[in-house]
């Protein structure tokens, strides 16, 4: 089955530095990748995602960017501010006939210091 | 649109009891999946349900079933509880357009 590898598990940047989230994946058959925003007590939230058809994708500060051939995406989160401390989940999605098959990576803990 | 609730929200139980959640998905949604989340697991998939038959199955063991009623809500049940099932369970829905799944806010379940 898919095997998703996050990394780091922790991160803390200073506010209005960069922070870059990187994930492989195993099943070259995944051809959707999004990424969730988890803050503290709150439910996971879709920020940003990708196709396999498309190498990179912005949107304001944030971007996804893809390597099929090396089967990993990084999350690119620019001029970062508090408000950007949270959990982030990557996640690999196989679309098959219909069918979706869901696996996600074990998050990133991302702490901006002001 | 109303979000994606879940009951209940807390829960308690001791080991050995069963335990049954409830996910209400986004109106018009029919795909509901579930999610275990751990701090050291992560978000671990159990199942995922779309117009009352299951599509997919994680690896978590039989004591973790689930079903979907013809309302698209969903239900899902562990029984025999061990205190290794101590997590927050998600649900998330999704019309399948674009495969954006919406999350619910969780039932943070306690076995002692």
């Amino acid at each position: 089955g898919e095997n998703v590898e996050q990394h780091p598990s922790t991160l803390s940047v200073q506010e209005g530095d960069s922070a870059v989230i990187k994930c492989t994946y195993s099943d070259s058959a995944s051809n959707y990748f999004p990424w969730y925003k988890q803050e503290l007590g709150k439910r996971p939230q879709l920020i940003i995602d990708i196709r396999s058809n498309v190498g990179e994708k912005k949107d304001q500060r944030i971007a996804v960017t893809l390597n099929k051939t090396a089967k990993h995406f990084s999350l690119h989160i620019t001029e970062t501010q508090p408000e950007d401390s949270a959990v982030y989940f990557c996640a690999a999605i196989k679309e098959s006939g219909g069918y979706q098959k869901v696996t996600f990576g074990i998050g990133t803990k991302l702490q901006v210091i002001p | 649109k109303a979000g994606v609730t879940q009951t209940p929200r807390y829960l308690i139980k001791t080991r050995g009891q069963q335990v049954t959640l409830s996910c209400s998905p986004i109106s018009g949604h029919r795909s509901v999946s579930w999610y275990q989340q751990t701090p050291g697991q992560g978000l671990q998939f159990l199942f995922e349900y779309f117009s009352e038959t299951q599509r997919n199955k994680g690896n978590f063991p039989g004591r973790f079933s689930g079903r979907q009623f013809s309302n698209s809500r969903s239900e899902m049940n562990v029984s025999t509880l061990e205190l290794g099932d101590s997590a927050l369970y998600l649900c998330a829905s999704s019309s399948g357009q674009a495969n954006w799944w919406y999350f619910g806010p969780g039932t943070r379940l306690t076995v002692t």
